[in-house]
């Protein structure tokens, strides 16, 4: 029931296409979703979050959308591009322990020029 | 930069090896964790600590000693360790563990090879 199940586990995407990756949950507890992106080499970082009071955020040209009765969320990337290249990782916490993240197992996203 | 730094990036160990893991982190924050990140797995919570102390250990073999001096260092001690703890083992700070839609901020790991 903590678990977050994220897929595809690897996406190609030509330049300028639409990426997207999808992650479920059980636990209807969970009320932060962040995502995390992560370069070779580096540690992530959070790209962007949402709280399931609403049903899509927007930053840029990434968009969480959240389905609450679905318990699903899904990150899109609109005009991929190479340099967005990397692994990305769901999660999602607890109210009261917000800094106890559950992750996906993540996603490597390759865009092609 | 993320304001977390680790040493080594790198380390290969024998089984019978002691050595150490080092984080510091420079953005003023009171809580620091331990990851570990294997391939197509999720990365798996390890320690907290928050103003100093261990808030959660989640149930990582005792090979793995955390060692926490101030809020600004955390230490990974390693000693027999097997070649399946081979890893990328993250550190991460955030400002706190009581606030909602807590930020960690990551270091860019120590790549842990046991041979």
């Amino acid at each position: 029931q903590q678990q977050v199940k994220q897929s595809p586990q690897s996406l190609i995407v030509q330049k300028g296409g639409i990426s997207i990756i999808n992650c479920a949950y059980e636990n209807t507890a969970f009320d932060y979703f962040p995502w995390y992106q992560q370069f070779p080499g580096k540690g992530p970082a959070l790209l962007i979050a949402i709280r399931p009071d609403v049903s899509e955020k927007k930053e840029g040209r990434f968009t969480i959308s959240f389905n609450k009765s679905a318990k699903q969320f899904s990150l899109h990337i609109m005009d991929s591009q190479p340099g967005d290249s990397a692994t990305y990782f769901c999660a999602a916490s607890l109210a009261d322990s917000s800094y106890k993240l559950i992750f996906g197992s993540g996603t490597r996203l390759l865009v092609r020029p | 930069e993320t304001g977390v730094t680790q040493t080594p990036r790198h380390l290969v160990m024998g089984m019978t090896n002691k050595k150490s893991l080092k984080c510091e982190q420079h953005l003023g924050h009171n809580a620091m964790y331990w990851y570990k990140q294997s391939a197509k797995k999720p990365l798996e919570l390890m320690f907290v600590y928050n103003f100093k102390e261990q808030t959660e250990n989640n149930s990582v073999p005792s090979r793995f000693s955390p060692e926490c001096p101030n809020s600004s260092h955390l230490f990974l001690h390693l000693h027999t360790l097997q070649p399946e703890d081979s890893a990328l083992y993250l550190c991460a700070s955030s400002r706190g563990t009581g606030g909602t839609n807590e930020k960690l901020f990551f270091g860019s790991g120590t790549q842990l090879s046991v041979l």
